[in-house]
């Protein structure tokens, strides 16, 4: 069975601290995505990658930064957690980027609560 | 600009039949998928659509009207294990994802 894995799935952590979430893929997916899901919103876009050591902004990168150093891994980083991080993190694969390739894959998602 | 809406919540008794709506408007238009998202659980697929009409599979069904700017997922003979939330999603011309809040779907016996 095809997977996103998400390393963590519940994390604490307190403000100014440094926060590394790690996803790992196994289907050879081009693309991966970091979102976060916050209730009353839609997943917002943090950031994604279409190739390895490549790395594009999504809709809210502040506070936020990535690492793509292998194909099958992208790790979500916080240089200085806030409380307004506190969140779930959800990592996503896709294929291409063709609309029919784009089908998203999820990981379980990660929990973060930063006190 | 963009955006997309959709119902925050319905309520529906197993057996019967429930439509979740979704509105949106934008100005490029490549397609529009409905995920599902059980409680703590990652979204999953469930359809796609990128030309109108209706896309059925098994007991859940999917609309696409792009002159309205609307879509619908159609789930048929409900299941308690269709409780859920159901997230609609565009797809814009440069292939980014603009989400819906997503539809909490409650399923009583």
């Amino acid at each position: 069975d095809v997977k996103v894995t998400q390393s963590s799935r519940y994390l604490v952590k307190r403000t100014g601290e440094k926060v590394f979430l790690e996803c790992v893929q196994d289907m050879d997916h081009e693309n991966m995505f970091w979102y976060r899901q916050d209730p009353g919103l839609g997943l917002r876009l943090i950031y994604f990658s279409y190739d390895v050591k490549m790395k594009e902004k999504g809709d809210i990168p502040e506070g936020y930064s990535v690492s793509r150093e292998k194909k099958e891994r992208f790790s979500l980083i916080l240089e200085s957690a806030s409380t307004n991080q506190t969140s779930m993190y959800l990592c996503a694969s896709s294929l291409g980027d063709s609309a029919g390739a784009n089908v998203l894959t999820f990981g379980a998602g990660s929990r973060l609560t930063v006190l | 600009g963009q955006n997309i809406d959709q119902p925050t919540e319905m309520t529906a008794t197993e057996g019967a039949i429930v439509q979740i709506n979704c509105t949106y408007q934008t100005s490029g238009f490549n397609g529009l998928f409905w995920y599902q998202q059980h409680a703590g659980e990652a979204p999953t697929f469930l359809s796609y659509n990128v030309l109108d009409g209706l896309e059925e599979k098994g007991r859940f069904s999917s609309f696409l009207s792009r002159s309205k700017g609307y879509s619908y997922l159609l789930l048929k003979e409900l299941q308690m294990k269709d409780s859920a939330s159901y997230l609609c999603a565009l797809m814009d011309s440069n292939y980014q994802l603009i989400w819906g809040a997503g539809t909490k779907l409650i399923i009583k016996p």
